[in-house]
């Protein structure tokens, strides 16, 4: 089953401009998870922000976490050609069940 | 750091055969979650292998059964192929139960025919 609703399920923008994905999900979390894939490889893990954190940056990314509304967002800022991938938000469900749940993912095409 | 590696990275099987993928987890790495990924969604989650041991399982049927060895490497064994598990399968790898996230191979792409 997916518990992560991801929004937009595709953008397209210019070099240079901001990103911004969202992410919705359903149960009691330990942290949520980021990752880009490109053209249907392996998934390479971006950023992890845990259940009492609400804030996290790396690089040109930022995501945010409210629990209370059960939501996230990814914002690439300046971005590049090469972000041009998929991008999948990943729950942690509480209780350590060593599941991760993905949602269906957000397409991002970048034009140079 | 070596990665996550799968093997082989492409497979054609017939319908009701069985197929074995193998996956070596990163260096420092005890734990292996396999995953299956249908053209246009997200993953879904298979099983987690911690220490050897079944950490966690999804809603897989039995045919799908798994496999981690003393160096953390790790096997999927998927028997009585059908057509619908043609699929990207990704393996996984963490320390302690993902608690630091996970490290994903480039992943095995089935076709079942």
């Amino acid at each position: 089953s997916q518990q992560g609703e991801e929004d937009p399920q595709a953008l397209s923008i210019q070099e240079g401009e901001n990103a911004t994905m969202n992410c919705s999900y359903k149960t009691s979390i330990n942290n949520l998870q980021w990752y880009r894939q490109n053209s249907g490889r392996g998934l390479v893990h971006l950023i992890l922000i845990r259940s009492n954190e609400r804030e996290k940056h790396s690089g040109r990314l930022r995501v945010t976490l409210d629990t209370s509304k059960k939501s996230s967002s990814l914002l690439i800022t300046a971005s590049r050609a090469a972000d041009t991938a998929s991008y999948f938000c990943a729950t942690d469900e509480s209780g350590n069940t060593g599941k991760l749940i993905f949602g269906q993912g957000t397409t991002l095409q970048v034009k140079p | 750091e070596t990665g996550v590696t799968q093997s082989p990275t492409h497979l054609i099987k017939t319908r009701g055969q069985q197929v074995t993928l193998r996956c070596s987890s990163q260096s420092g790495h005890n734990t292996v979650s396999w995953y299956q990924q249908a053209l246009g969604q997200g993953p879904q989650f298979i099983f987690q292998y911690y220490r050897e041991e079944e950490n966690g399982r999804g809603n897989f049927p039995p045919r799908f059964s798994g496999l981690q060895f003393p160096n953390y490497s790790s096997e999927l064994n998927v028997n009585a192929l059908e057509l619908d598990d043609s699929a990207l399968y990704l393996c996984a790898s963490s320390r302690d139960r993902g608690y630091y996230g996970y490290t994903f191979g480039s992943g095995t792409r089935l076709t079942v025919v």
